[in-house]
């Protein structure tokens, strides 16, 4: 059974861009999360989807937004770039099997630059 | 809001020792994972541990959580090179709805 795939791998953009990221979810899976990773922060969560509706959301600007399409794919949006969105942002798929195990399955994230 | 602390925040060790990573809170999760992550690549799963007091093995890695599922440890027996990498624990709130929370991780460095 293939991976999360998540796409494109490296990104550089210019402040005040914006930006998409995809991610296509392991066969099967119905809900996509997205966590942004850096150095300082760790991993943090950004929303939840789940049956194209977003069920959980993290603290995070309104700049960033999210959607999920019928066949579970998901794409991410950062509006108006700032250079602190530099990051690896990954996505995770779940079976979501109920809250006691909710185990996520990462992509290899996209690596993004803002210059 | 619910907070993982981990520690140590960074370990270099030679190959053949043992190690412990610990993982904790002030709240009680309904589970805990830990994910092993390397450059370059995602997290992956390495084990899930729900109930209090409960014991994992995976070959040299145990994992424990808590009595009172606040808090957890992995400890690595005989560390080697291939054990290296950034050790991630993340916990499953109890209440309905609240996502998947992740300590900062503790980067592991093994050298032979």
């Amino acid at each position: 059974k293939a991976g999360v795939t998540q796409t494109p791998r490296y990104l550089i953009k210019t402040r005040g861009q914006q930006v998409t990221l995809s991610c296509s979810p392991i066969s099967g899976h119905r809900s996509v999360s997205w966590y942004q990773q850096t150095p300082g922060q760790g991993l943090q969560f950004l929303f939840e989807y789940f049956s194209e509706t977003q069920r959980n959301k993290g603290n995070f600007p309104g700049r960033f937004s999210g959607r999920q399409f019928s066949n579970s794919r998901s794409e991410m949006n950062v509006s108006t770039l700032e250079l602190g969105d530099s990051a690896l942002y990954l996505c995770a798929s779940s079976l979501d099997r109920g809250r006691t195990s909710y185990e996520q399955y990462f992509g290899p994230g996209t690596r993004l630059t803002v210059t | 809001t619910q907070l993982l602390e981990q520690s140590p925040q960074f370990l270099s060790i030679q190959e053949g020792e043992n190690l412990t990573v610990y993982c904790n809170s002030s709240s009680v999760f309904s589970s805990l994972q830990w994910y092993r992550q390397e450059p370059g690549e995602g997290p992956v799963l390495l084990v899930t541990v729900v109930t209090g007091g409960e014991v994992k093995k995976l070959k040299r890695l145990t994992f424990q959580f808590g009595d009172a599922r606040k808090d957890s440890s992995l400890h690595i027996t005989a560390a080697q090179p291939g054990d290296t990498g950034l050790y991630l624990c993340a916990g499953v709130g109890r209440q309905a709805g609240t996502a998947l929370i992740f300590g900062k991780g503790t980067t592991l460095s093994v050298s032979s």
